[in-house]
């Protein structure tokens, strides 16, 4: 069965501190990946995607991803946290010519002076 | 750009009442989706249309009914609404599926059911 999982539901970090967000997935046949933000009542804006080829992706506002099929996983970081950061992240699978796309159950991140 | 229009942007509702949940996108998608957020579930499919006039259940399609009134119109009716029910509702869109398209979602509605 197709299905992601996100590794800790809460993170905190500090202001200038890495962020690494984790993600793995199961699929069966090579999957779409995607990371979402969503804001304090607000929808959820993409991030980042991933295209078939390029392992290492960036997105908007600095972060990155790494899809590592060995590992099948696709985690997102940051070098240095901002408090702007905080908000809840979604790693998102798609998966063949299926409309479904499979969200993990977020990760809420939080930003610490 | 408005992109993905959702409204109401809250709404009550007692037991046994329906509603029905309206999302416009102008962004000439041809799939839209609508998705139900639950604290620690993430969000969960509940009905999707790949194309006008097409629509299909998600993981969740028990209690729901939806409508692709035209392309850029995908309404989701609660007919008989129960507390399970009490969620924020997404609706989004994507230009083509099957694909790497990203999908594009509105700010969401708040129900409550009582």
């Amino acid at each position: 069965a197709q299905s992601v999982t996100q590794l800790g539901s809460h993170v905190s970090v500090s202001e200038g501190a890495l962020v690494l967000l984790r993600c793995n997935y199961s699929s069966s046949v090579p999957p779409y990946l995607f990371w979402y933000v969503q804001y304090p009542n607000q929808g959820l804006q993409l991030l980042l995607k991933y295209t078939t080829g390029a392992t290492l992706v960036k997105g908007i506002n600095g972060f990155e991803a790494e899809f590592k099929k060995s590992e099948t996983s696709f985690h997102l970081t940051k070098p240095s946290a901002h408090m702007s950061d905080a908000a809840e992240y979604f790693c998102a699978m798609r998966t063949g010519g299926g409309n479904k796309l499979t969200f993990g159950t977020g990760t809420q991140l939080k930003v610490e002076l | 750009n408005a992109g993905v229009t959702q409204t109401p942007k809250f709404q009550v509702l007692k037991t046994g009442q329906s509603m029905t949940l309206q999302c416009a996108q102008d962004m000439n998608h041809n799939s839209m989706y609508w998705y139900r957020q639950d604290p620690g579930m993430g969000l969960r499919l509940i009905y999707y249309s790949a194309s006008e006039g097409t629509t299909d259940k998600g993981e969740v399609p028990n209690g729901y009914n939806v409508s692709r009134l035209n392309k850029r119109e995908f309404s989701l009716r609660l007919e008989s609404a129960a507390p399970s029910q009490t969620s924020v509702y997404f609706c989004a869109s994507s230009a083509d599926r099957g694909t790497n398209s990203p999908l594009h979602f509105g700010n969401g509605t708040r129900l409550t059911v009582t």
